[in-house]
């Protein structure tokens, strides 16, 4: 079983900072590797998905990188933002059938 | 398309009954995902389904659970004698094979048992 750590578990941060969310994972044959925003009581929205043949993927302001070997993932977001305010969840796939998710990072960005 | 969509959104209901949600995928995916979400942690995975066949099942999944997909299509997921440690977000995600199985996911579910 794919065990997925997420650090830190809250972040608190001012407008227009540079951010890093850490995901750590056990088994290393990752497949996919994908990163989701969480609002308060909704459901998941994709952010980025790095297959397991990748390093990177870019989208806007957010960049998810993944480091197989060691056994992590980050999510940069740059310039952060208010609205960027959520939990955010990455999730490892190690049999292209079912993701193993992390407990999340609660972004807070102050105005 | 406006992807996957989950009804109810809520329900409440009393200890002992039965429950049935439904799920209905973005058109052209032939994955179908049901997870399971407490407050505070990440989703847990139940069951996933390829076209209609249910090809795995979590041990989370008791014999109180049940989903299928008949048609390949909409899926439904029923709870039998509710207990409340069955409260919880339902989600539901689906994805292509073939494709990147990138999942997208439902608004969800949220079953409160009193």
């Amino acid at each position: 079983k794919q065990e997925v750590t997420q650090i830190p578990a809250a972040l608190s941060v001012p407008e227009g900072e540079n951010l890093v969310l850490n995901c750590s994972f056990t088994d290393s044959a990752i497949y996919n590797l994908q990163w989701f925003r969480q609002d308060p009581g909704k459901g998941l929205t994709s952010l980025l998905l790095i297959q397991s043949s990748q390093r990177e993927q870019t989208s806007g302001r957010l960049n998810a990188s993944l480091d197989k070997s060691s056994g992590r993932s980050t999510l940069y977001i740059a310039a952060s933002q208010p609205g960027d305010s959520a939990t955010y969840l990455c999730a490892g796939d190690i049999t292209g059938n079912q993701f193993y998710f992390g407990t999340g990072t609660s972004l807070t960005v102050i105005p | 398309d406006t992807g996957v969509s989950q009804n109810p959104r809520h329900k409440i209901t009393k200890r002992g009954q039965n429950v049935t949600f439904r799920c209905d995928p973005i058109s052209e995916h032939n994955r179908l995902y049901w997870y399971r979400q407490t407050l505070g942690q990440g989703p847990e995975f139940l069951t996933y389904f390829q076209n209609e066949a249910q090809l795995e099942k979590s041990r989370l999944l008791s014999d109180r659970f049940s989903a299928e997909r008949p048609k390949g299509s909409f899926s439904t997921l029923e709870i039998q004698r509710t207990e409340q440690g069955d409260s919880a977000m339902y989600l539901c995600a689906s994805s292509f094979q073939g494709g990147s199985y990138e999942q997208y996911f439902g608004p969800g579910t949220r079953l409160t048992v009193t």
